[in-house]
């Protein structure tokens, strides 16, 4: 099936540090992907639509200046969280779709990456 | 508001038996359904997807049913295994915002030996 890796799966860094996650889809062409995050014990709750070439779709209450989405190629999307501060800490996903990942495809997810902001 | 409903609260049953997870939704029109299953600490795996068309689903122990009647799918696991442990997350289309996947908050299905 495809595969999505997500990198790096845990960070622990003190406040005000940026932090860039990556998210490459190994065997297929993702034109879009999307950036989750997920509380404990909570759904997922999409942060944003990133697709190749363009500016991403942010989802309502994300801050777009605070989370910097770069999707500059057909494999890899970034998320980078700036001046991070204790309430950034989560769980962020990325996943895509292997057709744009619709309703109607599935959703290829990566692990994860575990942000810890002391 | 749309809403999706699983049961938060943890389903606990035997090996063997057959476990059944509900996903009920309100204020939507999903043209596709999905289930996927989540182990801590990681993300997502994609196990099946239903359309609204299709009544039931099924995939080697796995059956879905979508009932867009009562808005309702339901998740079964027969002959279930403790290796089947995990959490399940349904999730919809949503027509009102370019068919883009909203998750429910999953359900965890502990299976003992």
């Amino acid at each position: 099936g495809a595969v999505v890796s997500q990198h790096p799966s845990w960070v622990i860094c003190k406040s005000g540090t940026s932090v860039k996650i990556e998210c490459r889809s190994l065997d297929f062409q993702a034109t879009t992907m999307f950036w989750y995050r997920q509380f404990p014990k909570q759904s997922l709750m999409l942060m944003a639509t990133s697709n190749e070439g363009s500016k991403a779709t942010y989802e309502q209450g994300v801050e777009k200046d605070k989370f910097l989405i770069n999707h500059a190629s057909l494999t890899l999307s970034t998320l980078t969280v700036t001046s991070a501060h204790p309430e950034d800490s989560s769980f962020y996903i990325c996943s895509a779709g292997s057709k744009g990942g619709w309703g109607n495809q599935p959703q290829h997810f990566g692990d994860g990456t575990r942000l810890s902001i002391l | 508001s749309q809403k999706i409903e699983q049961n938060s609260e943890a389903l606990n049953i035997q090996e063997g038996k057959t476990a059944t997870l509900t996903c009920n939704y309100t204020n939507y029109s999903p043209a596709y359904l999905q289930w996927y299953r989540q182990d801590p600490g990681r993300g997502p795996v994609f196990l099946l997807l239903i359309r609204e068309n299709e009544k039931e689903k099924r995939k080697e122990r796995l059956k879905v049913t979508f009932d867009t009647t009562l808005k309702q799918s339901l998740f079964h696991i027969t002959a279930s295994q403790p290796a089947d442990s995990a959490t399940y997350l349904c999730a919809l289309d949503n027509n009102n915002a370019g068919n883009m996947l909203t998750f429910g908050g999953g359900t965890r299905l502990m299976v003992k030996p």
